[in-house]
């Protein structure tokens, strides 16, 4: 099995529905991650958590937000989908003391 | 300027040629370098990683670390065709916690027979 997983794997929508991104991970990590990938934009930060009740802001913020219901999951929502939020999404983890980050499949999100 | 900038692609090598990709950094005190390789329709994948200046050798992959220039680069000897995929530079910035990377646009590689 997947160490960490996400889901959906594809979700096609409509501008203005809310949406949400799951990800859970059974690697023991403390440390939790959303990027966004956008092709030739590389992946930006858009929320981290380092543990269940630290939750921070990363690059690209706006118009997502998050929760951390675990150690073992993070999800993503976007409140009110808009067509320019249409991406790759991944979710990674890494441990404490190390900067290696472990990634999720992703999800293929496309708002109409 | 952007913090982590890599050499625009895409960048197209013979097999069994060296592929050479490049990343550069703007902030001084950076302190953990990495180079993950990514398959289009995959997710990113570490391949190396490199916290001192010189050179670390993993297989055909090198990482070179330039900490005065600000620069950390990869090279793939004998590439493959199997070696076709982007490849993304990854800083941990001066300053910041462990696991929060920042990382470059990408370079696609294309490997020809």
């Amino acid at each position: 099995d997947a160490d960490v997983t996400q889901t959906p794997r594809n979700r096609i929508t409509k501008t203005g529905k809310r949406i949400m991104l799951e990800c859970s991970q059974t690697k023991g990590h403390d440390r939790m991650y959303w990027y966004r990938q956008d092709p030739g934009l590389g992946l930006q930060l858009i929320y981290y958590s380092f543990d269940v009740k630290d939750i921070n802001k990363g690059e690209i913020s706006d118009g997502y937000s998050v929760s951390r219901q675990a150690q073992a999951k993070f999800s993503l929502s976007l409140e009110s989908a808009i067509p320019n939020q249409t991406a790759l999404y991944f979710c990674a983890t890494s441990g404490r003391l190390t900067d290696t980050q472990y990634f999720g499949p992703g999800t293929r999100l496309t708002v109409l | 300027q952007k913090e982590v900038e890599q050499n625009s692609g895409p960048l197209s090598v013979p097999e069994g040629a060296i592929a050479s990709l490049n990343c550069t950094y703007s902030d001084r005190v950076s302190q953990s370098f990495f180079w993950y390789r990514q398959y289009s329709g995959k997710s990113p994948e570490l391949i190396m990683s490199i916290y001192s200046n010189g050179d670390k050798e993993d297989g055909r992959f090198t990482a070179q670390l330039n900490k005065a220039s600000q620069y950390v680069s990869l090279l793939i000897r004998d590439s493959q065709p199997s070696d076709s995929a982007t490849y993304l530079c990854a800083v941990r910035v001066g300053g910041t916690s462990y696991g929060k990377l920042t990382f470059g646009q990408g370079t696609i590689l294309t490997v020809h027979p």
